[in-house]
Order: structure tokens, then C-alpha cells, then sequence
């Protein structure tokens, strides 16, 4: 198993420009989330998605855009690219709580990150 | 929301020596303390996890300690060694809540041989 791959690992992009960074999974996990993660920060949650279909807000979702179109993909989106998003970026994904017994929070799988910066 | 803290940043010991990192919380509904290690240029790898309803979990060489009154969690490395060198995290999570997790600010270990 790969478990959690993301594309691409570096990019660099101008100011106001789009792109999608990928995230894929091979553990038919049912959560997914996009983290950045900033020096002395820690990760911080953009969006995450408990099912296909489905997408929610995390901790600092200005300026992203998700999409979970199939079970194993997650999309996040940069849709005009600012400084400010320089970062790098990851991908995890988890079961579902309700599918543990004793319905309990799951580990969360990560990616080994996209780093991305905008000039 | 939660509020995760994370103490000391950076934690420099002999190899051989124990390292202990703290972190605080603030929402007493949280319930799943995960610890993370990330090496260089890699994602965070869980290296161990800790629920509400348990004191203290132990894992060979690391162990995690919960005090709930006190709202406070802490992971013990004991025997350290040159491969433990890297960035701990810390997080906190309320079960059901879509598995979110608050990270702390993360540790960086630096064990010299």
C-alpha cells in the first residue's frame, strides 16, 4: 500500500496564479483533511471532508477551495494565489470514528507534503 | 475552540538521557491525544496515542502520560538515541468531531551522541 500521495511535492507559482494539489489514499478511509504548516505553527486545518461528496471548514479556509469527488482523492485548490499562501501543505486521511469499536477517534495518516511557494 | 500549547521548542539532550515534552489543552471535551514525529522533509508519523478514559500508555522506549483534571499531557522518550532526533507535535481531538485535530506548536529534539 501507498497509503497517502501527494502531487506534487514542490511547485512555485506568481502571485494570482491557480492550481490543485492532489492528495490520494489507498486505506478506503472515509476522512481526509488539508493541513499547512507554518515555521513555529504546528498544522493548522484548512478543510476536511468526512465522506465522498462532502466538504467542511477547518481552522483557516480563506483563500482554498475542496473537492471530494471520489472516496480516495481529496483536491485542494488555489484559485488566485497569494504570499501569504507559501507553505508547506499536507494531506491526511483517517477511518471514520463510528467504524472503531467503541466508536472512537481513528489516527490520522499524512502525506509527505507539498511545498509550495508563491513569488 | 481548542487551544493546544506545546513546551519546551527546542529540547537538547545527551544520548542516553530522557526527554519529556508537555502540552496543555483547553477544551475538557477533548478526549484523543495523538504525538506525532516528523523527520526532515517527511509528513508527521504517529508515534503514539493516548485516550481519555486511560492515565498512561507505554510503548517501548516512549511513553504518554494524561491528566485530565489538570488538563495537560506529556511524552517521555526514555534511552535516547541519534535516530530519535526530530520535530514532535502534539494534538488534541473531541471524538465525532470529523477526527479534527489541534496541533501544538512542535518540539525540536535534538539528541547529540
Amino acid at each position: 500500500n501507498a497509503g497517502v500521495t501527494q502531487t506534487p511535492k514542490f511547485r512555485v507559482l506568481k502571485t494570482g496564479q491557480s492550481m490543485t494539489l492532489l492528495c490520494a489514499q489507498d486505506m478506503n478511509h472515509e476522512y481526509m483533511y488539508w493541513y499547512r504548516q507554518d515555521p513555529g505553527m504546528g498544522l493548522r486545518l484548512i478543510h476536511y471532508s468526512v465522506g465522498e461528496g462532502t466538504t467542511a471548514k477547518g481552522e483557516v479556509p480563506d483563500g482554498y477551495n475542496v473537492s471530494r469527488l471520489k472516496k480516495q482523492n481529496f483536491l485542494l485548490g488555489l484559485e488566485s494565489a497569494a504570499p501569504s499562501q507559501t507553505s508547506v501543505y499536507f494531506c491526511a486521511s483517517s477511518y471514520s470514528w463510528l467504524t472503531a469499536k467503541g466508536n472512537s477517534n481513528q489516527p490520522q495518516h499524512f502525506g509527505d507534503g507539498t511545498r509550495l511557494s508563491i513569488l | 475552540g481548542e487551544n493546544v500549547e506545546q513546551h519546551p521548542s527546542t529540547l537538547s539532550v545527551q544520548e542516553g538521557d530522557s526527554a519529556v515534552i508537555k502540552c496543555t489543552y483547553s477544551d475538557s471535551a477533548s478526549n484523543y491525544f495523538p504525538w506525532y514525529k516528523q523527520e526532515l522533509g517527511k509528513g508527521p508519523q504517529l508515534i503514539i496515542d493516548i485516550r481519555s478514559n486511560v492515565g498512561e500508555k507505554k510503548d517501548q522506549r516512549i511513553a504518554v502520560t494524561l491528566n485530565k483534571t489538570a488538563k495537560h499531557f506529556s511524552l517521555h522518550i526514555t534511552e535516547t538515541q541519534p535516530e530519535d532526533s526530530a520535530v514532535y507535535f502534539c494534538a488534541a481531538s473531541i471524538v465525532a468531531a470529523g477526527n479534527k485535530l489541534t496541533f501544538g506548536g512542535g518540539t525540536r529534539v535534538l539528541v547529540k551522541p
